[in-house]
C-alpha cells in the first residue's frame, strides 16, 4: 500500500523558516517524481513545487519561487520542502503528492498533510 | 498560467441523482492532461480521473470524465451518500500546474 507521511509543520513567526518532510513507503520512492501542494484554511489547492525522481530537476510556483526549496533523499525515501521568509499567507496544510513516473507531471497518491501556521 | 474555472460553485442534489460538473480552461489542453480530485472534510484529495477519461483502480464506474480542448466535464451518474464532497479539476499540461477553485456537491 502506497503511503506518504508528512511531518515538520507547526507554528512559526513571519520571516521564519521551517523544513517539511515526507516519507514514502509501499513503493519504490526513487522511481517517482514528487510534488508539494498546499491548501490554505477553507480555500482551494495550490501546486507549489516538483522534483524529478533523480532530483536533477525542480520547478516552483511563482508564489514560492526563491523562498521554498524542494529536495529529496532517495536512500531515506524522503522528500523535503525548506520554507523560508514565511508570510502570513503561507499558512496552510502542506501535502506531498506522488508523480506516477520518474519525470511525470501527472500525480496520483497524496499524503494526509502537515499544517503550517505563520503568525506572530 | 492556465486558469481553470469550475462551475457551478455549489451543486445541491439528492442521492440517486446525476451530477454534472464543469471545468473550463483558459487555454487549450491539447494533450488532455486534466485530472479530477474528490476531497472530503479533513481529508486529502483523492484522484478520481486522469487524462480526462481514465479512472484509477478502485474508483467506481459511476464517475466518468469527458471533454477536450478547453471544456471538460465530470459526471457522477447516480450520487451515493459518500459522494457529497468538493471536487477539483487540475491541469498538468503546462507549468505551473493549476487547480480549479472547486465545486461543492451538497445534499439537497
Amino acid at each position: 500500500e502506497v503511503q506518504l507521511v508528512e511531518s515538520g509543520g507547526g507554528l512559526v513567526q513571519p520571516g521564519g523558516s521551517l523544513r517539511l518532510s515526507c516519507e514514502g513507503s509501499g513503493f519504490t520512492f526513487s522511481l517517482h517524481a514528487m510534488n508539494w501542494v498546499r491548501q490554505a484554511p477553507g480555500k482551494g489547492l495550490e501546486w507549489l513545487s516538483y522534483i524529478t525522481a533523480s532530483g536533477a530537476a525542480t520547478q516552483y510556483g511563482d508564489s514560492v519561487k526563491g523562498r521554498f526549496i524542494v529536495s529529496r533523499d532517495n536512500v531515506k525515501n524522503s522528500l523535503f520542502l525548506h520554507l523560508s521568509n514565511l508570510r502570513d499567507d503561507d499558512t496552510a496544510v502542506y501535502y506531498c503528492v506522488r508523480g506516477v513516473a520518474a519525470d511525470s507531471w501527472r500525480a496520483d497518491y497524496w499524503g494526509q498533510g502537515t499544517l503550517v501556521s505563520v503568525s506572530s | 498560467e492556465i486558469v481553470l474555472t469550475q462551475s457551478p460553485g455549489t451543486l445541491s442534489l439528492s442521492p440517486g441523482e446525476r451530477a454534472t460538473l464543469s471545468c473550463r480552461a483558459s487555454q487549450s489542453l491539447g494533450d488532455n492532461y486534466l485530472a479530477w480530485y474528490q476531497q472530503k472534510p479533513g481529508q486529502a484529495p483523492r484522484l478520481l480521473i486522469y487524462d480526462v477519461f481514465y479512472r484509477p483502480a478502485g474508483i467506481p464506474d459511476r464517475f466518468s470524465g469527458s471533454g477536450s480542448g478547453t471544456d471538460f466535464i465530470l459526471t457522477i451518474s447516480r450520487l451515493e451518500p459518500e459522494d457529497f464532497a468538493v471536487y477539483y479539476c487540475q491541469q498538468y499540461s503546462r507549468s505551473p500546474r493549476t487547480f480549479g477553485q472547486g465545486t461543492k456537491v451538497e445534499i439537497k
